[in-house]
């Protein structure tokens, strides 16, 4: 099995940065998907990382340390919409195509 | 993007009855599909991962002959929640594997089973 820890949720104001956390432990490590998910909606892919490092697509970045089993989500200049659910996901090197979620990390973005 | 399109959106049904949730790629062959469960405010559990032409693998602690799955063709995977009792309303999502890409599995757009 593995465990994936993430904050429950998280305030922020509109045009701030938050930072999501992610721990995991896992063998067979084979790549870390952040997905968004709206109340009652199907999650939607944000960021996938496999190696170390920032990966950035416009207000979201994603970054990976493979040794410390960790990972972060971040967004810049929340806007509103952005108010979701975080789903930090981990693939298995013996199951592409599953993947276990963490609980998510509710995100609440106020005016 | 790749496209999967879940259906229905919402069932209510009456306990002991059984419903079927259909899975469909829309645009790309997919051998295999994989069934989530979701309750409220918590994350998505894997419940089983349907193979075209062939049975499915279910994880720990689902009961194979309560969820039916049926992976028929290369772009539909069915659920089938028998003898539905009121602990069995949840969200289900599907998604599907598209080759191997780093964008991993699409969703569908889930359904809303409540059990009544």
């Amino acid at each position: 099995g593995q465990n994936i820890d993430q904050p429950t949720e998280m305030t922020a104001t509109e045009g701030a940065i938050v930072q999501i956390n992610c721990t995991y432990q896992t063998s067979g490590f084979n790549g870390l998907f952040w997905y968004q998910q709206h109340a009652g909606e199907a999650p939607t892919f944000l960021s996938y990382n496999v190696l170390d490092g920032l990966e950035e697509k416009g207000r979201f970045s994603s970054f990976l340390s493979r040794s410390k089993g960790y990972s972060y989500l971040l967004l810049k200049e929340l806007q509103m919409k952005d108010s979701a659910s975080y789903l930090c996901a981990v693939r298995k090197t013996d199951s592409w195509g599953k993947l276990q979620f963490g609980a998510g990390t509710q995100v609440v973005v106020t005016p | 993007g790749a496209v999967v399109s879940q259906h229905p959106s919402r069932v209510i049904c009456k306990s002991g009855t059984s419903v079927k949730i259909e899975c469909r790629s829309l645009d790309f062959q997919a051998t295999t599909m994989f069934w989530y469960r979701q309750f409220p405010k918590k994350s998505l559990m894997l419940m089983a991962t349907s193979n075209e032409g062939s049975k499915a693998t279910y994880e720990q602690g689902v009961e194979k002959d309560k969820f039916l799955i049926n992976h028929a063709s290369l772009t539909l995977s069915t659920l089938t929640v028998t003898s539905a009792h009121p602990e069995d309303s949840s969200f289900y999502i599907c998604s599907a594997r598209a080759e191997q890409t780093n964008t991993e599995a699409f969703f569908g757009q889930g359904t809303r089973l409540t059990v009544v």
